[in-house]
Formats: C-alpha cells, sequence, structure tokens
C-alpha cells in the first residue's frame, strides 16, 4: 500500500538554526498538508499546497516557515529561525483529489529545539 | 472561535465490548467530519467519515453517528480489541476554498483492557 514518507524521524537542532523537514507524498495525490502536533495536544493545521501554490496557511505559519516542492517530488517545510516551541511532531499528510476526505498522513517528524 | 473538541480525554473498555468515542462540534458548516486513530509514536490514519448531510455511516467494525441537531459526532467500536488502543480524533474538514484543511479536536485515549 503507497505511504507518504517523511524524513529526518527525528531533528535536534539549536535555537536560531534552520531546519528543513522533507516529505514524499504519494505519487499521484495532488494536495498536500503540514500539521504539527506539540507533545500532548491536539494535531494542528500549518498550511496546505495544491498546483505548486500555498491554498491556504494558518496562524501558526509566519514568516519563519516556508514549503515548496523543488523537484516534483519531495514536498518541504523551511522553519528559518527555529524557537524552542517550534519543538513538535511535524506531520505531513497528502490527498489524491477533492473527491475525499482521506488524507493519509505520514509517520511525521519530531523535531527537538534546544 | 468554532473548533471542535471532545467530551472524555480517556475511556478504557473491556475487549470484546463495545466503544463510544463521543465528540463535539461548533462549526455547523463543515461539510465532512473524520475520525482518525493515532497510535504511539505514528501518525494519524483515517478510519472513517460522514457527510454532513447524512447521520449515520457504517465500515468495518466502526460506526458513525452524525447529531447535527445537537452538533455531536460519535465513534462506535465494535468488538473491541488490543489493537483498537489509541487515541482518537475527531476533525472537521475546512470551511474555505477547498483547501480541505482538517481541524482536529482534543483527542479520546482508548484504552483495551485484555
Amino acid at each position: 500500500e503507497p505511504e507518504v514518507t517523511q524524513t529526518p524521524s527525528h531533528q535536534v537542532t539549536q535555537m536560531g538554526q534552520e531546519v528543513i523537514l522533507r516529505c514524499v507524498p504519494i505519487s499521484n495525490h495532488l494536495y498536500f498538508y503540514w500539521y504539527r502536533q506539540i507533545l500532548g495536544q491536539k494535531v494542528e493545521f500549518l498550511v496546505s499546497f495544491y498546483n505548486n501554490e500555498i491554498s491556504e496557511k494558518s496562524e501558526i505559519f509566519d514568516d519563519q516557515f516556508s514549503v515548496e516542492r523543488p523537484d516534483g517530488s519531495n514536498f518541504t517545510l523551511k522553519i528559518r529561525s527555529t524557537k524552542l516551541e517550534d519543538s513538535a511532531m511535524y506531520f505531513c499528510a497528502t490527498l489524491r483529489d477533492r473527491g475525499n476526505n482521506e488524507q493519509f498522513f505520514g509517520p511525521g517528524t519530531r523535531l527537538t529545539v534546544l | 472561535g468554532e473548533s471542535v473538541g471532545l467530551h472524555l480525554p480517556t475511556l478504557s473498555v473491556q475487549e470484546g465490548d463495545n466503544s463510544i468515542i463521543n465528540c463535539a462540534y461548533s462549526n455547523s458548516a463543515s461539510d465532512y467530519f473524520i475520525w482518525y486513530k493515532q497510535e504511539s509514536g505514528k501518525g494519524p490514519q483515517f478510519i472513517i467519515d460522514i457527510r454532513s448531510n447524512m447521520d449515520k455511516r457504517q465500515g468495518q467494525r466502526v460506526t458513525v453517528l452524525l447529531n447535527k441537531t445537537v452538533k455531536h459526532l460519535s465513534l462506535q467500536i465494535a468488538a473491541t480489541q488490543p489493537g483498537d488502543s489509541a487515541v482518537y480524533f475527531c476533525a472537521e474538514n475546512g470551511s474555505g476554498a477547498g483547501s480541505y484543511q482538517l481541524t482536529f479536536g482534543k483527542g479520546t485515549k482508548l484504552s483495551v483492557i485484555p
């Protein structure tokens, strides 16, 4: 069964450093998402991406965040200058088309900002 | 603001019994409501969804009930098994220009007692 993959599984970084989280979507999916989950809390929407541009973003997704799909396969989330409060699990999710609601989630990247 | 939330944070059920997980929502404009299962250390996994014009939908061992009058959603798991132990989130698809972002509730932890 096709699945969303994410790398790395765990990223430790110093405050102020840049991090790039990578996702490989399911090949025939068209809509891509990033969510985050702070430990013990609910999953929160960050951004949606379709047709090589951002469709929607939440208040969390400020100027420190960016997304791109540079090579047509990987879908990346960049945090330019990490803060302590960015520590969380980051999940990539993909959706095949608008005809269904089954977003497929990757296993997540645990980001720890020291 | 409007949000999706859960009545109970934890639920313990004897193996073989039926489980009922509840969710209250406030955004009456949502088109779909979805249940996700999250096992420890993994990303959310789609279980079942229901459209806002339906009041019941059945899957394999799971049933979702939607009561729009009181804005209540429930997930029923028949013959609960140890593998059902996880955190269950209800979610609604976002309103807006079809980005289909998900808004998650806080989650209910289901523990199955062997």
